[in-house]
């Protein structure tokens, strides 16, 4: 199975910071990573698919990059409703691992 | 507006059977891969089992397998997932989720979930 090691945990920061999440994968998985928001008490919201395709809706200050084992979601200027638990996900084989999540909080 | 509505999660105890369903609406399910997730109270979230839009391919985590059975039934637009020798380990969220094409993923649209609860 296709490890992916997700960092930060946890992270504070401040609304209008810019900051970045990491997910290495255990091999080299092309684009096949999928991000997810979840605030609490409500299901996973797709964020971002290949890597760096943004979903209709979400705001352009989202982004996705990376390949091969080597993958970022960065928050441009990070506004209230963006603190939240991000989970990154490897859609590349059975069983489609997910990253251990990254707590975002308000500094 | 797509809608996944869950059902029949509750207390059960370990050894013991349940079902749980997923009504959908606001798609064309015929045409959409479905999967099971599951998240365990203040974990993290696990793929369970997928099911090809025709329902004749069937994907199971090597946690589940041969103990759960997923299933569709497309006249009625619901998503099965049959969980039989439930252990505690499977205290969980369950999830459906749509698959964004017949593929299996991305997970484009999730249902609020349903609790499922193994303990004596």
């Amino acid at each position: 199975d296709i490890q992916m090691t997700q960092s930060p945990s946890s992270l504070s920061a401040s609304v209008g910071d810019r900051v970045t999440i990491t997910c290495r994968a255990s091999q080299n998985i092309a684009t096949y990573v999928s991000w997810y928001q979840q605030k609490p008490g409500k299901a996973p919201n797709l964020l971002i698919s290949a890597a760096s395709s943004l979903q209709s809706g979400v705001p352009s200050r989202i982004s996705g990059g990376g390949s091969g084992t080597d993958f970022t979601l960065t928050i441009s200027s990070l506004h209230p409703e963006d603190f939240a638990t991000y989970f990154c996900q490897e859609t590349y084989s059975v069983p489609y691992t997910f990253g251990q999540g990254t707590k975002l909080e308000i500094k | 507006e797509v809608q996944l509505v869950e059902s029949g999660g509750d207390l059960v105890r370990p050894g013991g059977s349940l079902r749980l369903s997923c009504a959908a609406s606001g798609f064309s399910f015929t045409y959409h891969a479905m999967s099971w997730v599951r998240q365990a109270p203040g974990k993290g979230l696990e793929w369970v089992s997928g099911i090809t839009a025709g329902g004749g391919g069937t994907f199971y985590a090597d946690s589940v397998k041969g103990r759960f059975t997923i299933s569709r039934d497309n006249s009625r637009n619901t998503l099965y997932l049959l969980m039989d020798s439930l252990r505690a380990e499977d205290t969980a969220i369950y999830y459906c989720v749509k698959g964004a094409s017949w593929l299996i993923i991305p997970f484009d649209s999730w249902g609020q979930g349903t609790l499922v609860t193994v303990s004596s």
